[in-house]
């Protein structure tokens, strides 16, 4: 079965300064989808970046961006600069091509002013 | 990006009375959708899929009776918490996965249930 592993529950960050959010994942199939989704206080869930499993490339979007390693089922998000909106839950999640979601259980960002 | 609609937003009801959750894919067809609860600090814990057309499919431990989901067209799914007792409070959210691109999966905005 496929398991989403966070394990922070809580961070925090300096404003303008770079976090890392962890992600472990297991599985043993080869063709999946790796995101982070971003719920903030008012709880809409909200896409912060995808990475298709067979690209070897890094997906990035403007200060997002997440380090895939394939091999060791590891997916991490970095946010650079960050901001006080950043401030919200962060819940990793999987998709293999049989139409199935797994999610994490989630890390809480605390942006520091 | 694609919207989904969910409502309502808040409900409050009576114990023993009936709910419906509405879910709605605006802007594509939505050829599977997700019922997912959520307690508060918690994960999304996925309670069924549902394809258009079809029997929804149910999550070990969902009671299918209880949570009735219908997803008649291609475009809207609903949720029916039938005889809702205090313990069904919490806070429902469906999302919908678009046939053109099924790696991705669009959240509506949730509906906070509480059953007094």
């Amino acid at each position: 079965a496929q398991t989403v592993t966070q394990s922070q529950p809580e961070m925090s960050v300096q404003e303008a300064e770079t976090v890392t959010l962890s992600c472990t994942y297991d599985t043993s199939e080869s063709d999946y989808y790796l995101f982070w989704y971003k719920q903030p206080p008012s709880r809409q869930m909200i896409l912060v970046i995808r990475q298709e499993a067979y690209k070897q490339q890094n997906a990035t979007e403007n200060r997002f961006s997440v380090n895939f390693q394939k091999a060791a089922k590891s997916f991490s998000l970095k946010i650079s600069d960050s901001q006080l909106g950043d401030a919200a839950m962060y819940f990793c999640a999987y998709s293999n091509t049989g139409n199935q979601f797994y999610f994490g259980t989630g890390t809480s960002l605390t942006v520091i002013p | 990006g694609a919207v989904v609609s969910q409502h309502p937003s808040w409900v409050i009801c009576k114990s023993g009375t009936s709910v419906k959750i509405e879910c709605r894919s605006l802007d594509f067809q939505a050829t599977t959708m997700f019922w997912y609860r959520q307690f508060p600090k918690q994960s999304l814990m996925l309670m069924a899929t549902s394809n258009e057309g079809s029997k929804a499919t149910y999550e070990q431990g969902v009671e299918k009776d209880k949570f009735l989901i219908n997803h008649a067209s291609l475009t809207l799914s609903t949720l029916t918490v039938t005889s809702a007792h205090p313990e069904d409070s919490s806070f429902y959210i469906c999302s919908a996965r678009a046939g053109g691109q099924s790696e991705k999966l669009f959240f509506g905005s949730g509906t906070q249930l509480s059953v007094l």
